[in-house]
């Protein structure tokens, strides 16, 4: 089946505790993308990936690392999270971004305290 | 910067009938895309319609079509014969191409709930 994994799905956390939030999809997408989704506030794009290796930045990247090191993943890398960072986020792919349609993660939801 | 507006926050329609979302945007370039997804209850973000800025034909899905107008930059959805299955966030979505990269502006939604 096609689709997009995102782990964990739910994840409580503490101010400053480093954590990953794994992306994975499985339809040999070139295209992948971070969102956070907050009230009132509908999905912003944190950073994007066109194909391995290459990354680049979203509207609201501050906080946030990725890494491209395979086609299929595309991990989220909080390294000291910070309660403004509570949101839900969602792992999109795409076969090349632009007109494609993006296929997108269950959605995980993070809180930090 | 490009800007997406979805100027409604909550609208409701009775089943059967037809609704229209509204979505302008803000751009200077001439090469892009517009989506429209929905969010329903279970955080499931699903592609509901596409359109192509330079395609002056308006895209149709089955009961949901577009009224793109390019030069007002105007993108609404209109629903018609609504199900109750249609209740969800919709969201409208623009895709920048032409600088090579493909960033996504997404706007704040619209919660629609469908009456029985």
């Amino acid at each position: 089946e096609a689709q997009v994994t995102q782990n964990p799905r739910y994840l409580i956390t503490v101010t400053g505790k480093k954590l990953t939030v794994t992306c994975s999809q499985n339809m040999n997408h070139e295209y992948m993308s971070w969102y956070r989704q907050d009230p009132g506030l509908g999905l912003r794009q944190i950073y994007y990936s066109m194909n391995v290796e290459v990354t680049d930045k979203g509207d609201v990247p501050e906080g946030y690392k990725v890494s491209r090191k395979e086609k299929r993943n595309f991990p989220l890398i909080l390294e000291s999270p910070s309660p403004n960072q509570t949101s839900l986020y969602f792992c999109a792919s795409s076969l090349r971004g632009g007109e494609y349609e993006q296929y997108f993660g269950p959605g995980t939801r993070l809180t930090v305290t | 910067a490009q800007t997406v507006t979805q100027s409604q926050p909550e609208m409701s329609v009775q089943e059967a009938e037809t609704v229209t979302l509204s979505c302008t945007y803000d751009t200077s370039e001439s090469n892009y895309y517009l989506f429209w997804y929905k969010q329903p209850p279970s955080r499931q973000m699903i592609l509901v319609i596409r359109q192509e800025a330079y395609k002056q034909q308006n895209a149709t899905e089955n009961r949901f079509s577009v009224n793109f107008q390019k030069a007002a930059k105007s993108f609404s959805l209109k629903i018609s014969d609504s199900q109750l299955g249609d209740t969800a966030m919709y969201f409208c979505a623009f895709a920048r191409t032409t600088s090579g990269t493909y960033k996504y502006i997404f706007g704040t939604g619209t919660r629609l709930k469908v009456l029985a």
